[in-house]
């Protein structure tokens, strides 16, 4: 079985501070990770991703995550915030191997307030 | 390129009725998801298309619920007597393949409202 769990509803910041939303995962095997994020009224947008290789892994606008599997976590992370991140992001995890490898487990959502 | 797109970007029913949701995936995308997204939770899978292999229909939550995909392209989610805990907002997604390391590229989405 596989999950996946943000500890946080919500994180607010002061724009230009780092940003960092957590994520934490339980797979049986080896996890495929990704970050979405939907901002007002606009569909999910994919963000970056982690399958193999480098546990640092960058995206669009200027994210970056880091798989730990040690700690189970992928948090997203970006080293200024600004207003405009202000969204709802999502974590989202696949197991590997199964044979239902196509099915993302979500987060229930982590809400990022950035303040001007 | 064109996006995921769906339709109706919102839909107001009675209780009872029959709804249609449309979805077209990205052209070239063999994989096609839907979920729901009920106000302030994560998604829920609820069916999967991949190419012409028997779709995987385990997250359907009830019979009320089916879903149908022409070839590789638009499918529809049918949702019949609708119940009020059937208001969400449906979203639809599209991968190049179903192997797991694809991303999945979202629709709008279609909020639904059973009065």
């Amino acid at each position: 079985a596989q999950s996946v769990a943000q500890p946080e509803d919500q994180v607010n910041v002061a724009e230009g501070n780092p940003l960092t939303v957590k994520c934490t995962y339980s797979v049986s095997g080896n996890p495929y990770l990704f970050w979405y994020v939907q901002y007002p009224n606009r569909g999910l947008q994919f963000l970056l991703k982690y399958i193999t290789g480098d546990n640092l892994v960058k995206g669009s606008y200027g994210f970056e995550a880091e798989f730990n599997k040690s700690q189970t976590s992928f948090h997203l992370k970006k080293p200024s915030a600004l207003v405009s991140d202000s969204a709802l992001y999502f974590c989202a995890v696949r197991d590997i191997p199964s044979s239902n490898d196509y099915k993302l487990s979500f987060g229930a959502g982590t809400t990022v307030t950035v303040r001007a | 390129g064109a996006g995921v797109s769906q339709s109706p970007s919102n839909k107001v029913t009675e209780k009872g009725k029959d709804v249609e949701l449309r979805c077209d995936p990205i052209s070239g995308h063999t994989a096609l998801y839907w979920y729901r997204q009920r106000l302030g939770q994560g998604l829920e899978f609820l069916i999967y298309f991949q190419g012409n292999s028997a779709p995987d229909k385990s997250g359907l939550p009830s019979d009320r619920f089916s879903a149908e995909r022409t070839g590789e392209s638009v499918s529809t989610l049918t949702i019949q007597r609708t119940q009020q805990e059937d208001s969400a907002v449906y979203l639809c997604a599209s991968s190049l393949g179903g192997l797991g390391f694809y991303e999945q590229y979202f629709g709008p989405g279609t909020r639904l409202t059973v009065t």
